[in-house]
């Protein structure tokens, strides 16, 4: 079974950039989750799509943030400008929902931000 | 609110046990741990859903106390593969977002 794939891996952009991330989770599972990896600390939820529907947006940044996932599968995550202290790691998970909540993760897109 | 993993950085020689800790100052539903190699994404390891459920894999095992808000990961017999950065993630129900511990680094020596 294929894992969740993320692109691009490597990701260096100038401040006020635009930049986006896609994910494709694996194949089935219902929820999809973006988070942030700032270095020495764990992940931070910025959203979690359940099929096509967002269940949690409460800490995304909705002034440079954006995310979508269109028809329940793939997913697109945009900064938009970027800042300085966006430079991250950005994880993709999937878990297969369905009173199953095992998360697993994408190898992530380690953005940085000059 | 972030749960407080303790301790924040463990190093044993292979052979040697270990707990880490895992708590929460809010009512838990569920704790899930994850293990993380530098340069590498989170690996899930398990996930404990009711209150005082205990539950293993392989030498690695864990308990969730819900009356005390905490859950405590156990690796008996470390073995080089265990190191790395080991995170708990806390929810308040089934599909919740998880909220993530800082992380404990641990690191086995030969």
């Amino acid at each position: 079974e294929a894992g969740v794939a993320q692109s691009p891996r490597y990701k260096i952009i100038e401040k006020r950039q635009s930049v986006a991330f896609w994910c494709n989770p694996i194949s089935g599972h219902a929820t999809l989750y973006w988070y942030q990896q700032i270095l020495g600390q764990g992940p931070k939820l910025l959203i979690q799509f359940q099929n096509n529907g967002v269940v949690d947006d409460s800490q995304l940044p909705k002034d440079r943030f954006s995310a979508e996932r269109l028809k329940g599968v793939d997913s697109t995550l945009k900064i938009q400008p970027a800042k300085l202290e966006d430079s991250a790691v950005y994880l993709c998970a999937s878990s297969p929902g369905r009173n199953s909540y095992e998360q697993y993760f994408g190898p992530g897109t380690r953005l940085t931000v000059t | 609110q972030q749960p407080v993993q303790s301790p924040q950085a463990v190093i044993l020689r292979e052979g040697e046990d270990a707990v880490i800790n895992c708590s929460s100052s809010k009512a838990l539903y569920s704790v899930h741990w994850y293990r993380q190699k530098h340069g590498e994404a989170p690996v899930f390891l398990m996930i404990l859903l009711k209150g005082g459920e205990q539950k293993g894999h392989e030498k690695i095992s864990a308990s969730f106390n819900e009356k005390k808000q905490q859950s405590s990961l156990y690796l008996t017999a470390s073995q080089l593969s265990y190191s790395g950065t080991y995170f708990c993630g806390t929810g308040n129900s089934g599909n919740t977002p998880l909220v993530f511990g800082k992380g404990t680094r641990l690191s086995v020596i030969a």
